[in-house]
């Protein structure tokens, strides 16, 4: 079992509604959880951290942990076609201090016009 | 912009060559990273540091050295480049209370 899953996609919204992307992890130490955005031919950039279950939100971006179930999602309301991308989800394991992350292998998103 | 740059950004050598990338942050965090990026793999650890002079490994470390003498360079050294480390690599720096962020990536093909 990989420590962090994701389904790879690729996912098609239309633009205007509702990205749902869902990960999850096998590790329950895990504490802190990420979403990082990956244009083609670019770096991973973040966009969100949630450390708490439940929900947290960012403008347009929700993300919602739920650790009794090991699951992490990212909610993108009114997509737009520049959230084309592709979407990291990646959980901190914890080693006496010294942060790593994991991080799954990306759901690619795409948003029809 | 984190304050990371990546050199070279492109490059192509060949097999049994060795190759050093650069990674240099301006913004004097004490931890960075390395990461390479394959399809179907996503982002796997190779090394990093939390400190000068104070490195460890990753999950993907063999073939791989790398080096930490000023606090804002971080080397990593392939030895004898072989063609499955034809990759895109990634190097990272951690903000204090934050997680981490990425530099450009450098994109290396061994032929």
């Amino acid at each position: 079992q990989k420590e962090v899953e994701q389904n790879s996609g690729p996912l098609s919204v239309p633009e205007g509604a509702i990205a749902s992307l869902n990960c999850t992890y096998s590790d329950r130490g895990s504490q802190s959880f990420f979403w990082y955005r990956q244009y083609s031919g670019k770096s991973p950039e973040l966009i969100m951290s949630i450390y708490s279950n439940g929900d947290k939100e960012d403008g347009r971006f929700t993300a919602q942990l739920n650790k009794a179930s090991q699951y992490v999602s990212l909610l993108i309301r009114d997509s737009q076609p520049s959230d084309s991308a592709t979407y990291l989800c990646a959980v901190n394991v914890p080693n006496f201090g010294n942060e790593k992350l994991t991080f799954g292998t990306g759901t690619r998103l795409t948003i029809i016009p | 912009d984190a304050g990371i740059t990546q050199s070279p950004r492109h490059k192509v050598t060949e097999t049994g060559t060795p190759v050093t990338l650069r990674c240099h942050q301006t913004e004097n965090h004490r931890y960075m990273y390395w990461y390479r990026q394959d399809p179907g793999h996503g982002l796997r650890l190779i090394h990093y540091s939390y400190g000068v002079k104070d490195t460890d490994k990753g999950e993907v470390s063999d073939g791989y050295s790398v080096s930490r003498s000023k606090t804002e360079d971080f080397l990593l050294t392939l030895e004898s480049a072989t063609s499955s480390q034809t990759s895109v690599y990634f190097c990272a720096i951690r903000r204090e209370g934050e997680t981490q962020y990425f530099g450009p990536g450098t994109r290396l093909l061994v032929l």
